[in-house]
């Protein structure tokens, strides 16, 4: 669910374990997503999309699924290392132009050595 | 993928006074560039979509006299926070899309850390 107020959501790992980061998105009309990595003091970086026509896409140790039915979208890391750690977004490109992302709460990844 | 400098990367600056962020798309042409602003362990909130050549658009509770966009060419867009009050200090970031069309990523600069004393 949704974080209120100044406590973001946190995922503890093992290095070398999968993380899965979930998402659940509000417009059923957002046909565009892309998941942001961002370390403490920088700004986002773009780790992966996916378009509303596919349901999983895989990059290097990424693989984000989406799941259109119940508005759901997930990023899974392979053998998560100690550089993974840092704040995830998800963000939806609502349907319509404009090109606006919209942002999800966030979720804070630790890897614990 | 494409590179967005955003400068300066932190200011500190007197209550009253105005400062003005710079941001660049350095390998592609930016028609359209996006304003956020960020708290602490919050998300990155859109203050303003700045259209290149034509006046930004702003978001609902953004003051635009506050916060005036300039976008000026296909590679530069500026942010500036007028008569700065302590309650303007945030993180702000910029961004931009590849393209004009939906399906092509966001890329974002490094963000500024404005404190106002």
């Amino acid at each position: 669910g949704e974080s209120v107020g100044l406590h973001l959501p946190t995922l503890s790992v093992q290095e070398g374990d999968n993380s899965i980061i979930n998402c659940a998105y509000s417009n059923s009309a957002s046909d565009y997503f892309i998941w942001y990595k961002q370390e403490s003091g920088k700004g986002p970086q773009f780790i992966i999309d996916i378009r509303s026509n596919m349901d999983k896409r895989q990059g290097q140790r990424v693989t984000v699924l989406l799941n259109k039915t119940v508005k759901h979208l997930s990023l899974q890391i392979a053998a998560t290392q100690p550089g993974d750690s840092a704040v995830y977004f998800c963000a939806e490109n609502g349907a319509g132009g404009g090109n606006k992302l919209t942002f999800g709460t966030g979720t804070q990844l630790k890897v614990e050595l | 993928g494409a590179v967005v400098s955003q400068h300066p990367s932190w200011v500190i600056c007197k209550s009253g006074t105005s400062v003005k962020i710079e941001c660049r798309s350095l390998d592609f042409q930016a028609t359209t560039m996006f304003w956020y602003r960020q708290f602490p362990k919050q998300s990155l909130m859109l203050m303003a979509t700045s259209n290149e050549g034509s006046k930004a658009t702003y978001e609902q509770g953004v003051e635009k006299d506050k916060f005036l966009i300039n976008h000026a060419s296909l590679t530069l867009s500026t942010l500036t926070v007028t008569s700065a009050h302590p309650e303007d200090s945030s993180f702000y970031i910029c961004s931009a899309r590849v393209g004009a069309g939906q399906g092509l990523g966001a890329f974002f600069g490094q963000g500024t850390r404005l404190t106002v004393v």
